[in-house]
């Protein structure tokens, strides 16, 4: 079993739905969660940061995590064809080695 | 603007080649450098990690006599993928952190496409 589950899509849904993604993980020590977004043949580009359980939410996305389900989300409101993209989560404990998902591959349909 | 920079973005080369790849920290002293491989559809896998004049820590299954990683300066990291074999064509990125607190997981480089031929 891995570590890190994410569903890898692909996703496709029309613009301005609200797009949810998600990822479970199984190591209760991991306590840094992270939302990058990746263009195709780009380096990943943070988006959200929360440490520990809780909602954060900025402009059109909001993070949440559920550390007692270890389950982690990501909601993308209004979205746009620009978000199209493929989504990592990503998450580590107190080392620094981050342990990502697999992606999941959006496409956001004008 | 960005404070990662990684190159080249695409190299091709000869099977038997060897290929370095550069990683520089822009904005802030990288005391630790992560380098990623990622394979088409798949997510980033820790390849090794590295400390400032330090030698570096392989994950498993990970050839170091292979993947040369050099961090002589807080500001360069380079990884030199040494008798390149097709099998080694990837995607890979580096990730620069700095020493002190707060949230550095933001700092990636823009890749580098390695195509062996």
């Amino acid at each position: 079993q891995k570590e890190v589950e994410q569903d890898p899509g692909p996703l496709s849904v029309p613009e301005g739905a609200i797009v949810s993604l998600n990822c479970t993980y199984s190591n209760s020590a991991f306590q840094y969660f992270m939302w990058y977004r990746q263009y195709s043949r780009k380096g990943p580009e943070l988006l959200m940061y929360t440490y520990s359980s809780g909602n954060k939410e900025d402009g059109r996305f909001t993070a949440q995590v559920d550390k007692s389900s270890k389950y982690i989300s990501l909601f993308i409101r209004d979205s746009q064809p620009s978000d199209s993209a493929t989504y990592l989560c990503a998450m580590r404990g107190s080392a620094r080695q981050l342990t990502f998902g697999s992606g999941t591959q959006l496409t956001v349909l004008p | 603007g960005a404070v990662v920079s990684q190159h080249p973005s695409r190299v091709i080369c000869k099977s038997g080649t060897s290929v370095k790849i550069e990683c520089r920290s822009l904005d802030f002293q990288a005391t630790t450098m992560f380098w990623y491989r990622q394979f088409p559809k798949q997510s980033l896998m820790l390849m090794a990690t590295s400390n400032e004049g330090s030698k570096a820590t392989y994950e498993q299954g990970v050839e170091k006599d292979k993947f040369l990683i050099n961090h002589a300066s807080l500001t360069l990291s380079t990884l030199t993928v040494t008798s390149a074999h097709p099998e080694d064509s990837s995607f890979y990125i580096c990730s620069p952190r700095g020493g002190g607190g707060g949230n550095t997981e933001a700092f990636f480089g823009q890749g580098t496409r390695l195509t062996v031929v």
